[in-house]
């Protein structure tokens, strides 16, 4: 199966400072790669995703970059906010068609 | 749109007991899946469904069913209640395959004694 690692595991940063998560994978067969974001008491929900062809896409103030030669992509997020404090997900799938999800970073973004 | 609903929102159990955690979507989605949250470990996938009728295992199936009569509902049973079932169970669904969104429900937060 699919090993994933995910770092740092905890990241905090002053508001308006830029944040980077990065997720490294095992099976070369994956070519899905989102991120998912995890308030308190809530499920996950998607903020972004990228497929195998494309090596990097942008919303706004958050971006996913991808390496599949090395088997990582990461989770950029700039201009923080107090609101994008919360857990962070990859879930890294390939042919196999299950998700399988890192351990997660938690963001703490201060005042 | 509800989106995902589970029930019931907390659960505590005996050892031995056996319950049914509810998921239903009413987003007409046929994948739908289970995944249980414990404390640095992320989630991981107990059970899925690609259609009515079909389910298959996930990473951790053990001493847990599941069945797909509905597009709508996925129901997860726990045959016999252990502690090491103690978690945080999430129901997910998506639109027609695994490389795409997995909208997931607010959880079901499960205690056993």
């Amino acid at each position: 199966g699919e090993n994933v690692e995910q770092h740092p595991s905890t990241l905090s940063v002053q508001e308006g400072d830029s944040a980077v998560i990065k997720c490294t994978y095992s099976d070369s067969a994956s070519n899905y790669f989102p991120w998912y974001k995890q308030e308190l008491g809530k499920g996950p929900q998607l903020i972004i995703d990228i497929r195998s062809n494309v090596g990097e896409k942008k919303d706004q103030r958050i971006a996913v970059t991808l390496n599949k030669t090395a088997k990582h992509f990461s989770l950029h997020i700039t201009e923080t906010q107090p609101e994008d404090s919360a857990v962070y997900f990859c879930a890294p799938t390939g042919t196999a068609s299950k998700l399988t999800f890192g351990t997660g970073t938690r963001l703490q973004v201060t005042l | 749109n509800a989106g995902v609903t589970q029930t019931p929102k907390f659960q505590v159990l005996k050892t031995g007991q056996s319950m049914t955690l509810q998921c239903a979507q009413d987003m007409n989605h046929e994948y739908m899946s289970w995944y249980r949250q414990d404390p640095g470990m992320g989630l991981r996938l107990i059970h899925y469904s690609v259609g009515a009728g079909i389910t298959d295992q996930g990473e951790v199936p053990n001493g847990y069913n599941v069945s797909r009569s509905t597009t709508e509902d996925f129901p997860l049973r726990l045959l016999s209640a252990a502690p090491s079932q103690t978690s945080v169970y999430f129901c997910a669904s998506s639109y027609s395959d695994w490389y795409n969104e997995q909208f997931f429900g607010p959880g079901t937060r499960l205690t056993v004694l």
